[in-house]
């Protein structure tokens, strides 16, 4: 079974500053994929990212860049510039069984709150 | 307009009430589901239905029963409600079933207090 783990409970920042957010995986599938999803404090899930296991390269969204170490079984999601409505709670999450049979279940990690100060 | 709505989003009820949370999506997607987010924060999937057809049902208390009347509705009644039970509750909806690239869109959360 997939395994999610985000370390850093809370993060605090500088705004403008640029700040990374841990995620490490586990998984037996050769073929799997990495979200992250953003939450502010009025509660919507909000979808940042998405990286494939196959992807030559890193994904980028605008400020959002994954630090993707497949060795390292981690997917590290970057901030650059951040800015005080960065402010939210992070989630790193997985599909629960790749290559196409997930059936939706993504499993997620802990959350990080990340506060930005100004 | 919302692509995944939820109502109501705010839900108080006494123990051993029985109450529902409606789910419509309007993106066209086949695949719906309901995930729960403890006050812990954490998210666990707790059913997915395929164009009307249960597909995940994640050892959830038979309480809770999910209905779909078409691929465009999901929604979520619970019985007999246990303080257990107070949660934010969202609904999401995907392209496909299998998805492995295509992401997750949640609604708003229908954060359920049971008093």
């Amino acid at each position: 079974a997939q395994k999610i783990t985000q370390t850093q409970p809370g993060m605090f920042v500088q705004e403008k500053e640029a700040v990374t957010l841990d995620c490490t995986y586990d998984t037996s599938d050769p073929s799997y994929g990495l979200f992250w999803y953003k939450q502010p404090s009025s509660g919507e899930m909000i979808f940042l990212i998405y990286q494939g296991s196959y992807d030559q390269q890193n994904a980028t969204e605008g400020r959002y860049s994954l630090n993707f170490q497949k060795a390292r079984k981690s997917a590290n999601l970057v901030i650059s510039a951040s800015q005080l409505g960065d402010s939210a709670m992070y989630f790193c999450a997985m599909p629960a069984n790749a290559g196409g049979t997930s059936y939706g279940k993504l499993t997620f990690g802990q959350g990080t709150i990340l506060t930005v100060h100004p | 307009d919302t692509a995944v709505s939820q109502t109501p989003k705010y839900l108080v009820t006494q123990m051993g009430n029985d109450k529902s949370i409606k789910c419509e999506q309007n993106l066209g997607h086949d695949t719906m589901y309901w995930y729960k987010q403890d006050s812990k924060k954490f998210l666990k999937i707790m059913f997915s239905y395929n164009n009307k057809e249960l597909i995940i049902n994640e050892t959830v208390p038979n309480r809770f029963s999910p209905k779909s009347p078409d691929k465009a509705h999901l929604n979520l009644h619970i019985n007999s409600l246990e303080l257990g039970d107070s949660a934010v509750y969202f609904c999401a909806s995907s392209q496909e079933q299998g998805f492995v690239s295509g992401e997750l869109f949640f609604g708003e959360g229908s954060r359920l207090t049971v008093l």
